[in-house]
């Protein structure tokens, strides 16, 4: 049973540059949700999808963008990157309806800006 | 709003030696709890979780943790700790999904060193 797969593992790119990253949810799961982690910080929730709609988004601006595929995968996209934007990007994938929809993380995208 | 305290940025104990992980939630109403795991470059994984019932959950590599309402509070406990266990440890608070929001709230984590 494969778990959430993320690609790239790593990432680097220049300020104002655009860049897009990938999320392939657990086998089973509906929903996608995404954060990001600063260095030495906790996880913070950008937004999540669920059946190809942004279904709640945090506090980001709208710089941060995503996209949900039929097949439940997703995309994260980022423009006009900022030095502040480099962290680790993490996706968790859910099952919309069961019990608390656990969330089950990936192993992350780890994006520097320079 | 939902809040997450982890007092400990950093705990060092002696393999073999008890632990206990504090963390504290702000919440209006009965919340949904996780801690998760982190090693080092690594995703997170889900050590355990408590949505209602049983207050001691226990979960996987030997880790239970406690709901205490009147203390707001979801510490995650292991009698005996491995090497293999120094890792980031974040305590999460969610939502009821009937609220239509199911985000996370982290913690800011606490790092433990185990010791020979």
């Amino acid at each position: 049973d494969a778990g959430v797969t993320q690609s790239p593992t790593h990432l680097i790119k220049t300020r104002g540059q655009q860049v897009t990253l990938r999320c392939s949810p657990k086998s089973g799961h509906d929903t996608v949700s995404w954060y990001q982690q600063a260095l030495g910080q906790g996880p913070q929730f950008i937004f999540q999808y669920y059946e190809e709609e942004e279904r709640q988004r945090g506090n980001f601006p709208d710089r941060f963008s995503g996209h949900q595929f039929p097949n439940y995968s997703s995309e994260l996209n980022v423009n006009a990157l900022l030095l502040g934007d480099s962290a680790l990007y993490l996706c968790a994938s859910s099952l919309a309806r069961s019990v608390g929809e656990t969330q089950y993380f990936g192993p992350g995208t780890r994006l520097l800006v320079l | 709003a939902q809040s997450v305290t982890q007092p400990d940025i950093h705990i060092t104990v002696s393999e073999g030696a008890s632990l206990e992980l504090r963390c504290n939630y702000s919440y209006g109403a009965t919340p949904y709890l996780f801690w998760y795991v982190q090693s080092p470059g690594q995703g997170l994984q889900l050590l355990l979780k408590y949505f209602s019932g049983d207050t001691l959950v226990q979960g996987i590599k030997g880790f239970e943790a406690e709901f205490k309402r009147s203390q707001s509070s979801f510490n995650l406990r292991k009698p005996s700790v491995h090497w293999s266990d120094a890792a980031e440890y974040f305590c999460a608070v969610g939502r009821p999904p009937q609220t239509g929001a199911n985000n996370l709230f982290f913690g800011t984590g606490t790092r433990l060193t185990v010791i020979p």
